[in-house]
């Protein structure tokens, strides 16, 4: 059964701490992503990465950084966190081509 | 960058309703997909098509690449439907998908 999962279901963090999600695959699939979802703005893509080491910014890359430095982890990280932030947040992950996208279970971050 | 538009945004139907979901996108694309969410977050993929027709069980996924447009239908609805539905589009030649904002389905029994 392949698996996208999310360290955190639940998460809630100060305003200015500096905040990890984390995301692992077991599929080997080459490309991982996280979005965060907003009511009446659906996904949006914070950042792609198609390799280990290799990132791309997405759509609302300003505020997050991330870091892979293995193939089956993709890293989420909020520098300085802010209430704008509070979010679902969701990992997911492909392999190349025209391909199914398996998704993690969401990590709803609320940022006070 | 692919728009991707669905529509309705909110729908509310009784048990048994044959139920459609629209979507249509902007630019030529490869294959379409179908998503669905339900309450607690998790997205699991219904369906990836690229021409004509899949089916799964009650789920019947239909697409029309030359008009750019994509719909879901789901036959004798169930409460356990009531999910939000996403299709997703590729950017063209592009690993990353384009996302509808959902419809939210509402199956009264």
């Amino acid at each position: 059964d392949v698996k996208v999962t999310q360290s955190s279901r639940y998460l809630v963090k100060r305003t200015g701490e500096k905040v990890f999600l984390e995301c692992v695959q077991d599929m080997d699939h080459e490309n991982m992503f996280w979005y965060r979802q907003d009511p009446g703005l659906g996904l949006r893509l914070i950042y792609f990465s198609y390799d280990v080491k290799m990132k791309e910014k997405g759509d609302i890359p300003e505020g997050y950084s991330v870091s892979r430095e293995k193939k089956e982890r993709f890293s989420l990280i909020l520098e300085s966190a802010s209430t704008n932030q509070t979010s679902m947040y969701l990992c997911a992950s492909r392999t190349s081509g025209d391909t199914e996208a398996f998704f993690g279970q969401g990590t709803r971050l609320t940022v006070v | 960058k692919n728009e991707v538009e669905q529509s309705p945004q909110n729908l509310t139907a009784q048990e048994g309703e044959f139920i459609t979901i629209n979507c249509s996108y902007s630019v030529g694309i490869s294959a379409l997909h179908w998503l669905q969410q339900h309450p607690g977050g998790g997205i699991v993929s219904l369906f990836m098509l690229s021409s004509g027709k899949k089916k799964h069980g009650r789920l019947i996924a239909t697409i029309n690449i030359q008009e750019k447009h994509s719909s879901l239908h789901i036959t004798a609805s169930h409460p356990r439907d009531s999910a939000v539905y996403i299709c997703a589009a590729p950017y063209f030649g592009n690993e990353k998908l384009t996302f509808g904002t959902g419809t939210r389905l509402t199956i009264i029994p």
